[in-house]
């Protein structure tokens, strides 16, 4: 696509109940990152793909929180039993990939997580 | 966690005026990115500087990079009321492969008045 897309944009949900966001990368982009961001701090990293890999998971905050990239493009967060404190901006970004280290990384317009 | 410590958190500054907000890191990088964000949307990519070189321009942005000192600038010259956004710094490890974690830093929330 033109451009990373992420769905939904908000998402309120009851405290223990699961919830997948997704996350839909530019077309011809190998890598993909999650990040979790609160109001008025940076984004933390959560995990990146590259193409179906995950070489990388260190930033997910317990085992309730996964992702998956099955076929390499689009790719979904799900959080399991969702706490208040899993409330936050959920960022996905793609890179074409740079040798040797992470490129430009294009940014989606989040999907807002709120956790009653 | 976060990589890297913008500073100041905040700057206020007139238009015309240059801004210049600081950025240091912990671990060894491969490259420095900065990033702009307005008012909560999607951060837009505005620089990218390698380890092995010490400033880059583009446009009206001077980045520089001092790895011996962990730490790097951005200087926004002539700013514009359109430059009021949040800047973070980003950071890519010294290892080797195609892709690997970003880690972004605090922040620095520039505004511009008229």
């Amino acid at each position: 696509g033109a451009g990373v897309s992420q769905s939904p944009r908000y998402k309120v949900t009851k405290r223990g109940q699961d919830v997948t966001l997704r996350c839909d990368p530019i077309s011809s982009h190998a890598t993909l990152y999650w990040y979790q961001q609160a109001l008025g701090q940076g984004p933390e990293f959560l995990t990146y793909f590259n193409y179906e890999a995950q070489p990388d998971k260190s930033g997910l905050p317990s085992d309730r929180f996964s992702a998956e990239r099955p076929e390499g493009s689009i790719s979904t967060l799900t959080i399991q039993r969702t706490e208040q404190r899993d409330s936050a901006m959920y960022r996905c970004a793609s890179s074409a990939g740079l040798a040797g280290g992470p490129g430009e990384l294009f940014f989606g317009e989040g999907s807002r997580l709120t956790v009653l | 966690s976060q990589q890297g410590e913008e500073d100041p958190q905040a700057l206020s500054i007139q238009e015309g005026e240059n801004a210049t907000m600081n950025c240091s890191y912990k671990t060894s990088i491969n490259n420095l990115q900065w990033y702009r964000q307005n008012s909560g949307r999607g951060l837009v990519h505005l620089i990218l500087i390698r380890s092995n070189e010490r400033e880059k321009h583009s446009g009206r942005l001077r980045v520089t990079l001092d790895t011996s000192k962990k730490s790097s600038s951005l200087l926004i010259t002539a700013s514009r009321a359109a430059d009021t956004a949040s800047y973070f710094c980003a950071t890519g490890p010294s290892y080797t492969g195609t892709a690997s974690k970003l880690t972004f830093g605090t922040g620095t929330r520039l505004q511009v008045t008229l």
